[in-house]
């Protein structure tokens, strides 16, 4: 079974300017979350969704934005982006909620 | 909210000996409790996990004990090898519904 797919890898970006990161989840899990995870402030729960539906939502401001599209592909986007997004965003699906979560590998995102 | 404290930050073994990292939680309707190993390069990875109503899990060389009254748990490492030199995250599941997770140790085992 394929694992956690996220695109892309690698991506470089100058503040101000905003960014979409995809994700495929692992077949047959409904549920994705999203986290970032910097050397400063660790692993942080950014969302989660859950058949198209957000059902969760970290401290994070209104910059940051997702969607799950019907496959259980997700999307999140960074609007207006400032050096501090600098990190790795990580995602990672479920069968259910919150349990036995599988990480993808990352995009490390780089704001100049 | 939750709050996760997790220790040591680094540990260092000699291969063959047993490594041991604590976790303590603050939200006593905490239920899920898994544990993560991290590679460089590479996304965390679930290497065990226990529930509220278990007092301990195994897993060949690997094991997770649970105090729920102290509100504290452990990952415990046996027979170590090299490769599992890696940084390890706990995590905290429970009324927040969303995995709160430690800041991770870093384990180094010398040949």
């Amino acid at each position: 079974k394929a694992g956690v797919t996220q695109t892309p890898r690698y991506l470089i970006k100058t503040r101000g300017q905003q960014v979409t990161l995809s994700c495929s989840p692992i077949s047959g899990h409904r549920s994705v979350s999203w986290y970032q995870q910097t050397p400063g402030q660790g692993l942080q729960f950014l969302f989660e969704y859950f058949s198209e539906t957000q059902r969760n939502k970290g401290n994070f401001p209104g910059r940051f934005s997702g969607r799950q599209f019907s496959n259980s592909r997700s999307e999140m986007n960074v609007s207006t982006l400032e050096l501090g997004d600098s990190a790795l965003y990580l995602c990672a699906s479920s069968l259910g909620a919150n349990e036995k979560l599988l990480f993808g590998s990352g995009t490390q995102l780089s704001v100049l | 909210g939750e709050n996760v404290e997790q220790h040591p930050s680094t540990l260092s073994v000699q291969e063959g000996d047993s490594a041991v990292i604590k976790c303590t939680y603050s939200d006593s309707a905490s239920n899920y409790f898994p544990w993560y190993k991290q590679e460089l390069g590479k996304g965390p990875q679930l290497i065990i996990d226990i529930r509220s109503n278990v007092g301990e899990k195994k897993d060949q060389r690997i094991a997770v004990t649970l105090n729920k009254t102290a509100k504290h748990f452990s990952l415990h490492i046996t027979e170590t090898q090299p490769e599992d030199s890696a940084v390890y995250f706990c995590a905290v599941s429970g009324s927040a519904r969303q995995l709160t997770f430690g800041s991770g140790t870093q384990l180094t085992v010398l040949p």
